[in-house]
């Protein structure tokens, strides 16, 4: 079956702009979270959703990230004002509840210049 | 507060020999542990997992993990390395909250010489 999937896989965005990136998880997956990799950080925990509300958001760096999921499916992770230190790997994970197994997305690769 | 410390941020083994990937974790419940795999440019991909119960856990290809509870370890093995296995490495615990969200250890890259 279908996996979870992330767009775009890539973006490059110039400093100061905001951007939007789109997780669509396993079709019955109640728990979905994002996770952040970058170099001097490695894999960190953003933001866990169960069903369309957001129990932890202790992960978000700061106040211009902001996330959403609707109909218990589709997340869409922003970025406003984008700053140089926020390029990484954005990776997308869904679980069939919070204590199953997480897969996870491809990612998508943000680049801020 | 839960933690993972993997230690060798880079292990290159020979093709055929034995790789081992070194993981400790710092927790106070009961962890559940995974090891989780990324080649380049892909996502995550859960190699083994222990919860509770038979201490050895054996995952896809090839690889198996011992959870030591006095050594506060988790390492991971395979007896015999391939080409293939050419990839990066997450040790991770499972955070104790009620949320399933996991901790991850800053990653091992293993590279596999001919």
């Amino acid at each position: 079956g279908a996996g979870v999937s992330q767009s775009p896989s890539n973006k490059v965005t110039e400093k100061g702009k905001d951007v939007e990136l789109r997780c669509d998880p396993i079709s019955g997956h109640t728990a979905l979270y994002w996770y952040r990799q970058s170099l001097g950080q490695g894999l960190e925990f953003l933001i866990y959703f169960q069903g369309n509300s957001a129990p932890d958001k202790s992960g978000l760096p700061s106040d211009r990230f902001s996330a959403e999921r609707t109909g218990g499916s589709v997340s869409t992770l922003t970025i406003q004002r984008t700053q140089q230190e926020d390029s990484a790997v954005y990776l997308c994970a869904s679980s069939l509840e919070r204590r199953s197994e997480q897969y996870f997305g491809p990612g998508t690769r943000l680049t801020v210049t | 507060a839960q933690s993972v410390t993997q230690l060798g941020s880079h292990v290159s083994v020979s093709e055929g020999a034995l790789v081992l990937l070194r993981c400790n974790y710092s927790s106070s419940v009961p962890p559940y542990l995974f090891w989780y795999v990324q080649y380049p440019n892909q996502g995550l991909q859960l190699l083994l997992k222990y919860t509770t119960g038979a201490t050895l856990v054996k995952g896809i290809n090839g690889f198996e993990a011992e959870f030591k509870k006095s050594e506060t370890s988790f390492h991971l093995t395979k007896p015999s390395a391939h080409m293939s296995d050419a990839a990066e490495y997450f040790c991770a615990v499972r955070d104790s909250s009620n949320t399933g969200k996991l901790i991850f250890g800053q990653g091992t890259t293993l590279q596999v010489k001919p």
